[in-house]
């Protein structure tokens, strides 16, 4: 079955630092989901990518989907408090109705 | 607020008993899933309902068993309650091309 895998499991930055997660699955994707979950929170949306080489940005987050459509990156520039949280990606297959499949996610720890 | 409620926030079983999760979606939303995250890991997909039919499951056995009614609301049950279910139960609602899932912010299930 389809699998999607998160590297790091956790990172400790300092306030005004960058930071990035990466995202790869073992299939090609259909699409690609970002979530964010605060502690004792539930996950909540960020973007989708669709595109293959598909470059996103939100502020201070950009999005990437590789040119295979198998990997991703998210990246914070000049991280704050308030992006503390675990940043999950989750992948979509390519087959009929096929289903999100999450990573185990990154967890971001921001220190002022 | 996503618009997706769940019920109860908080739950204990004892081991063999058998529980029923609630999960209203959010308006206009016509699919519902079912994630089990368990502490520290992402959410595992359980399964999906579109219009009152389940139309994908994942690697989880029958005694995890759901409906969803004519309103779009859903329930997820299980039976004969074991301690590795002890998890965070997340329910989210989507559109049919699952674009965006909202999610609910979850049953914590303890099994002692």
């Amino acid at each position: 079955g389809q699998q999607v895998m998160q590297i790091p499991q956790y990172q400790h930055v300092q306030e005004g630092e960058d930071f990035t997660t990466y995202c790869n699955s073992s299939t090609t994707l259909s699409n690609i989901q970002w979530y964010k979950q605060r502690p004792g929170g539930h996950p909540v949306f960020l973007i989708q990518l669709v595109k293959s080489g598909e470059v996103k940005k939100q502020k201070r987050l950009t999005f990437q989907f590789g040119e295979a459509k198998k990997n991703s990156s998210l990246h914070i520039t000049a991280t704050q408090t308030t992006d503390v949280g675990t940043y999950f990606c989750a992948g979509r297959g390519t087959s009929g109705y096929s289903t999100l499949t999450f990573g185990k996610g990154t967890m971001l720890l921001v220190s002022p | 607020e996503t618009g997706v409620t769940q019920s109860p926030t908080h739950l204990i079983k004892t081991r063999g008993q058998q529980v029923t999760l609630r999960c209203s979606s959010q308006s206009g939303h016509n699919t519902v899933s079912w994630y089990q995250q368990a502490l520290g890991q992402g959410p595992q997909f359980i399964f999906q309902y579109y219009r009152e039919e389940e139309n994908g499951r994942g690697n989880f056995p029958p005694r995890f068993s759901g409906l969803q009614f004519p309103n779009y609301s859903s329930e997820l049950n299980v039976n004969a309650l074991e301690l590795d279910d002890s998890a965070l139960y997340l329910c989210a609602s989507s559109s049919r091309d699952g674009s965006e899932a909202f999610f609910g912010q979850g049953t914590r299930l303890t099994v002692v």
